[in-house]
Formats: structure tokens, C-alpha cells, sequence
């Protein structure tokens, strides 16, 4: 069946570095991207988001970029700091499907 | 404006007996949308309801049932609890399709 997935599990970044968190997904017909940042004993926080008609997004320290070719979605945050340390979900919503579909989720430590 | 207020923020039920547990949505929200996330792992949708009706399930057995109120607070009942119920149970309410959700921090219900 079609999904979201991320590529790794987890990934381990120094503070002040640039992260890159990655996705695929297998719905052609998605148009709609979310990306979300979930904390210990807490709900998903909405991060950024992006339509099919842009390929690149901008927010205060994140970046979204997407690739429809190869349906690719990443994330990137500049100059990652320990309270970016969380699990992040890659989300995506079809055109018609009123219900987002979730990847398994990275998990991102930041090294002090 | 308040967010996503869902209550209990724990429960603990014993294995046959019945949970209820209940989300209020963003005022001026209208979707109330239910996901189970089990320890470690991604979310996995679970109910949507929109102004009052069952729009959409996902792969959940009948025991799995809820209802949106006039309100439009939303209530989801699992019934005949079993151990792999265990989980936290997340609501997310939105203006409609176009739109990403906003979460509830979650009721963490443990079934023993």
C-alpha cells in the first residue's frame, strides 16, 4: 500500500551543525506536506509545511525540500541546538484523503 | 487561543474493561481526528469526524468506536481493552483538508 517513511531511525548531530532529516514517500497523488517535532511525553508540534506546487520552503532555521520526481521530502535545520532534540515526522495528505499519513518518524540527539 | 485540550493525561484501565477518553478541539475547528501512537513507533490513524459525523476509520477493530458532539468535542471509546491497547492516544483538530492539524499533548493510556 502506499506510505510515508524516513529513511533512518535515528540520527546523531553536533550542536551547531546543519541537520538533514530525510523522507519517501509512495503516493503520487499527495500534495500536502507537514513536517512535525515531537518531544518526550508530548503531543507533534507543527514544524513547517509545503504544497506540491513549491519545491522549497523557508522558516526560522528549517528548511523544507521537496522532490516530487523521485518523491522525496527532507528537512533541514541550521545550526541544530539540544533543544532540537526530538523524534520528527514527515507527513503527507492526498488529494481527496482528509487524513494525514505519518512516516515512523526519526529520532535526532543533539551532541553538546 | 487554547489548543488541543485532551483529558485524562493518564489512564490506567485493566484488561476487558472500557476507556474513555475525550479532546476538545481549537475553537472555530470543526475535524476532530483520533491517531494511537504505541511506544516507539509512529502514528497510526485512527478516526476522523467532522462537523458531528464518522467521515473516515483506519484498520482498527469495531471496539474502537468515538463521536463528535455538537460542540464539536469529540470523545473515543475503546471497548473489551486488551494489552497492545497500551498506548498514547493522540487528538488533532483542523479547519478542514487544506489545513495541517494541531495535536493534544496526548492521554497515555496503559492497560494492565
Amino acid at each position: 500500500g502506499e506510505s510515508v517513511g524516513l529513511h533512518l531511525p535515528t540520527l546523531s548531530v553536533q550542536e551547531g551543525d546543519n541537520s538533514i532529516i530525510n523522507c519517501a514517500y509512495s503516493n503520487s497523488a499527495s500534495d500536502y506536506f507537514i513536517w512535525y517535532k515531537q518531544e518526550s511525553g508530548k503531543g507533534p508540534q507543527f514544524i513547517i509545511d509545503i504544497r506540491s506546487n513549491m519545491d522549497k520552503r523557508q522558516g526560522q532555521r528549517v528548511t523544507v525540500l521537496l522532490n516530487k520526481t523521485v518523491k522525496h521530502l527532507s528537512l533541514q535545520i541550521a545550526a541544530t541546538q539540544p533543544g532540537d532534540s526530538a523524534v520528527y515526522f514527515c507527513a503527507e495528505n492526498g488529494l481527496g484523503d482528509y487524513k494525514l499519513s505519518f512516516g515512523a518518524g526519526t529520532t535526532v540527539t543533539v551532541r553538546a | 487561543e487554547a489548543g488541543v485540550t485532551q483529558s485524562p493525561t493518564h489512564l490506567i484501565k485493566t484488561r476487558g474493561q472500557q476507556a474513555t477518553l475525550r479532546c476538545s478541539p481549537i475553537s472555530g475547528h470543526t475535524s476532530v481526528y483520533w491517531y494511537q501512537q504505541a511506544l516507539g513507533l509512529g502514528l497510526q490513524f485512527l478516526l476522523w469526524y467532522d462537523e458531528g459525523e464518522e467521515r473516515n476509520r483506519g484498520n482498527f477493530p469495531p471496539r474502537f468506536s468515538g463521536r463528535q458532539f455538537p460542540n464539536y468535542s469529540s470523545e473515543l471509546n475503546v471497548n473489551a481493552l486488551e494489552l497492545e491497547d497500551s498506548a498514547l492516544y493522540l487528538c488533532a483538530s483542523s479547519r478542514g483538508q487544506i489545513y495541517g492539524y494541531t495535536f493534544g499533548s496526548g492521554t497515555r493510556l496503559t492497560v494492565v
